[in-house]
């Protein structure tokens, strides 16, 4: 079945970086978007960032240009989100959505991640 | 401050209808697609609603979308106590070049 699976919790101190993976399964990967959605406790949901797996375009949310970079791996049919100089409001529940394009609709999701950020 | 704006809250009765409104701008409601989210705690979100007012198969005709102008509207109807959760719009943003999140609402069955 189509799924993304994505790497397990992580513990990092501020300032660390962290790096996230989403493995596709079940579908072609390099025909759907992956978009990055991240909660943090008590906040509502937060666009990342998109890579296409299958061409050239990426594009981040501005409140996170410069700390985060996607890249995807086809032979593995994995992106990876990582993030960097990571702070405590870092601290969030990280999710990957699949998408036809920028701006089709997320249709299909991982688990979630929790990166925690503590000293 | 989210670039989309939705209420923070709305309540219904259950077997009634609710609304949930999502306001945003000319560069982005304005000439982008919404697509609406319900998240549930302890899941991950599901796509209710796509490309303004597309349901996936999966998801029950109780649930619509709607678009004018800048604003966009979810609509839910027969109203269940399983319904009681977040929901949140998402468009793309063509100023800012990203995808941007309303705030999200709290749906309240009563």
């Amino acid at each position: 079945q189509v799924q993304l699976v994505q790497s397990g919790a992580e513990v990092k101190k501020p300032g660390a970086s962290v790096k996230i993976s989403c493995k596709a399964s079940g579908y072609s990967f390099t025909r759907y978007y992956i978009h990055w959605v991240r909660q943090a406790p008590g906040h509502g949901l937060e666009w990342m960032g998109v890579i296409n797996p299958g061409g050239e375009t990426i594009r981040y949310a501005q409140n996170f240009q410069g700390r985060v970079r996607l890249t995807r791996d086809t032979s593995t049919s994995t992106v990876y989100m990582e993030l960097t100089s990571l702070r405590s409001d870092d601290t969030a529940l990280y999710y990957c959505a699949r998408d036809e394009g920028l701006n089709y609709g997320l249709d299909v999701w991982g688990q979630g991640t929790t990166v925690t950020v503590s000293s | 401050q989210s670039v989309l704006t939705q209420p923070p809250s709305v309540s219904a009765a259950a077997g009634q209808k609710v609304t949930i409104s999502c306001s945003g701008s000319s560069s982005n409601i304005g000439k982008n697609y919404v697509s609406w989210y319900q998240h549930l705690p302890g899941a991950a979100p599901k796509l209710l609603i796509y490309e303004n007012n597309k349901r996936p198969s999966e998801i029950p005709d109780r649930f619509s979308g709607s678009k004018s102008g800048t604003s966009a509207t979810l609509g839910i109807t027969g109203l269940q106590t399983g319904d009681e959760t977040d929901y949140y719009c998402v468009t793309w943003d063509s100023s800012l070049d990203s995808g941007v999140f309303g705030g999200g609402t709290k749906l309240t069955v009563l």
